[in-house]
């Protein structure tokens, strides 16, 4: 049973638009969620965080909101630049398994100039 | 060499050749990782360590031998493999066990075939 989804594998948008990533989660103990980045040949690198206690954070172009009810959440980047263009995975933990984080899939950005 | 790395980047063997990864990292963490990201699938932790003791061994094949001589060094020795274990292996750490507030960070990986 896959806890994290996410259900786009690919998405492309238009420079200096909107890109919104969602993820669907089962298990609603995760206590915080995050976003990664990943360029080819490089590892994941972290982009943004949410504790469940909150339902948005902000961090420049990056907006990562929360909806507990439907245990989804989304990643908005406005605007999009070509640099974003990777693979975005969601991953999620609780407390209580410290050292332990479930991946979504991954969807791979693409932002055409 | 700053962050995570990892050695060999890339690595072919054969099902009874027997070869290691080197994962090392240089920022000072407590807590390292070893993760398998199979294509289309989803990152699959598999070893965990915390203060060079193993906190968590995902159900991995025993041809998966982990061993982390300190903080800074993890390794995973790899003998009798299938070809079903190509993959891109990722090395991770975080300063303590990962809890979510904080981050983990990751190395570039090791892409494994095995033949």
């Amino acid at each position: 049973d896959q806890q994290v989804k996410q259900n786009s594998p690919s998405l492309s948008v238009q420079e200096g638009r909107i890109s919104i990533l969602n993820c669907d989660y089962t298990n609603s103990m995760f206590d915080y969620f995050l976003w990664y980045k990943k360029y080819p040949a490089e590892g994941p690198t972290f982009l943004i965080s949410i504790s469940s206690i909150k339902d948005k954070n902000e961090d420049g172009r990056f907006t990562v909101f929360l909806n507990k009810s439907a245990k989804h959440l989304s990643l908005h980047i406005v605007p999009s630049q070509p640099g974003d263009s990777a693979v975005y995975f969601c991953a999620a933990s609780m407390n209580t398994n410290a050292g332990k984080s479930t991946f979504g899939d991954g969807t791979t950005l693409t932002v055409k100039p | 060499e700053t962050g995570v790395t990892q050695t060999p980047r890339h690595l072919v063997m054969g099902m009874t050749n027997k070869k290691s990864l080197k994962c090392e990292q240089h920022l000072g963490h407590n807590a390292m990782y070893w993760y398998k990201q199979s294509a289309k699938k989803p990152l699959e932790l598999m070893f965990v360590y915390n203060f060079k003791e193993q906190t968590e061994n995902n159900s991995v094949p025993s041809r998966f031998s982990p061993e982390c001589p300190n903080s800074s060094h993890l390794f995973l020795h790899l003998h009798t493999l299938q070809p079903e274990d190509s993959a891109l292996y990722l090395c991770a750490s975080s300063q303590d066990l990962w809890r979510g507030a904080d981050t983990q960070y990751f190395g570039p990986g090791t892409r494994l075939t095995v033949l």
